[in-house]
């Protein structure tokens, strides 16, 4: 597609249970990535994906925290038993392949976000 | 631990003066950093970026100007047009990877026409 698609574009779930959200990034960018960003803040790092593999899952905050990317392109972030403090705004971005360190900086294409909102 | 800050939450501008938004970090081995500009509603958009071994790099009426000794930088607007009115965020990579930028918390920019 011409830009990152997200969906839901909002979702209000009760605390405890799961939610899915998708990513469709741009057509033929290798890179895929997952930000958060909470109210007052700027966005925070979750996960890295090149091709189908995640290549950098550090930013998780803990394990309710999943994200797949099964063909290497649409990605999903899975949050289970979800809480009050999970409520935000997940991003979603792609780049194309990644750029080895010192060639240049490697821009991000960022979707419109799904606003989480756990009760 | 904040490794990059922007101090002012917001800034109000006339339209045609010069906006300056700034940006501090605390990390030297920050490589590069870029600028992005969100609007509501919407993600992120990539504005301006520069490397640390430039000290300024300039597109159009945006120019971003790195000073790496106090760990600074900042981007200048002129001139300021009200449809610049958003949510400006910097951003810095640490040398480690070009992907995990760590953002700061923005400064809202209000362009007065």
């Amino acid at each position: 597609g011409a830009g990152v698609s997200q969906t839901p574009s909002n979702k209000v779930t009760e605390k405890g249970k799961y939610v899915e959200l998708r990513c469709d990034p741009i057509s033929g960018h290798t890179a895929l990535y997952w930000y958060r960003q909470s109210l007052g803040q700027g966005p925070e790092f979750l996960i890295y994906f090149q091709g189908t593999g995640a290549a950098d899952d550090s930013g998780l905050p803990n394990d309710r925290f999943f994200a797949v990317r099964p063909e290497g392109s649409v990605s999903t972030l899975k949050i289970q038993r979800t809480e009050r403090g999970d409520s935000a705004v997940y991003l979603c971005a792609s780049s194309p392949i990644r750029k080895v360190p010192g060639s240049g900086a490697n821009v991000l294409t960022f979707g419109a976000g799904s606003r989480l909102t756990v009760l | 631990d904040q490794q990059v800050k922007q101090n002012s939450p917001s800034l109000s501008v006339q339209e045609g003066r010069i906006s300056i938004l700034n940006c501090d970090y605390t990390n030297s081995m920050f490589d590069y950093f870029l600028w992005y500009k969100k609007y509501p509603a919407e993600g992120p958009t990539f504005l301006i970026s520069i490397s640390s071994i430039k000290d300024k790099n300039e597109d159009g009426r945006f120019t971003v100007f790195l000073n790496k000794s106090a760990k600074h930088l900042s981007l200048h607007i002129v001139p300021s047009q009200p449809g610049d009115s958003a949510v400006y965020f910097c951003a810095a990579s640490p040398t480690s990877g070009t992907y995990k930028y760590i953002f700061g918390t923005g400064t809202r920019l209000k362009v007065l026409a």
